[in-house]
């Protein structure tokens, strides 16, 4: 089993709906939580970070976790075509430790 | 972007030969990273660097060897290329420690033939 584990997908919707995407892990060590998003043929970038449990919103993004569960979420609102792309969770336990890495959802959004 | 170069961008190569990738920052951060991307694995790390010249290990670094003679090159190099190495290369950079805002590259995608 995978310290953490993401559905692959891909997950396609229409423009304008909420999406949610989900992390489950295995470490309960885990502190530090992101979400990065990768288009075709690039590098990842960061999204959202939150330490520890509770929610963050950044515009039409809210990241939340719920470390009694093990798992994470990100909702995007009011979603975009230019939202579509592979959304990759990572997370660590402290500065010292490497990030572990989710194998990533690819989300479409339908015009 | 946040000033990280990877070069080359594509490469194929023959099994066994030696293959090394390059990458180079800008942006004088302190870690370096490479990881390759594999479909259904995400982002495996193979190996790292937190100053010059200070290099450790990752969760797959068998076959794969790194160099860091200054702070804004990082070098990998795969020593005998295997079919099994073909993957996607990412080198990414943190200013702070692992768990920190990481800046990536656009990716080296290499194919063993």
């Amino acid at each position: 089993q995978k310290e953490v584990e993401q559905d692959p997908g891909p997950l396609s919707v229409p423009e304008g709906a909420i999406v949610s995407l989900n992390c489950t892990y295995s470490n309960s060590a885990f502190q530090y939580f992101m979400w990065y998003r990768q288009y075709s043929r690039k590098g990842p970038e960061l999204l959202m970070y939150t330490y520890s449990s509770g929610n963050k919103e950044d515009g039409r993004f809210t990241a939340q976790v719920d470390k009694s569960s093990k798992y994470i979420s990100l909702f995007i609102r009011d979603s975009q075509p230019s939202d579509s792309a592979t959304y990759l969770c990572a997370m660590s336990e402290d500065s010292n430790y490497q990030l572990i890495w989710g194998a990533g959802t690819k989300l479409i959004i339908k015009p | 972007d946040a000033g990280i170069t990877q070069s080359p961008r594509h490469k194929v190569t023959e099994t066994g030969t030696p293959v090394t990738l390059r990458c180079h920052q800008t942006e004088n951060h302190r870690y370096m990273y490479w990881y390759r991307q594999d479909p259904g694995h995400g982002l495996r790390l193979i190996h790292y660097s937190y100053g010059v010249k200070d290099t450790d290990k990752g969760e797959v670094s068998d076959g794969y060897s790194v160099s860091r003679s200054k702070t804004e090159d990082f070098l990998l190099t795969l020593e005998s290329a295997t079919s099994s190495q073909t993957s996607v290369y990412f080198c990414a950079t943190t200013q702070g420690g692992m768990n920190t805002e990481a800046f990536f590259g656009q990716g080296t995608r290499l194919t063993v033939v």
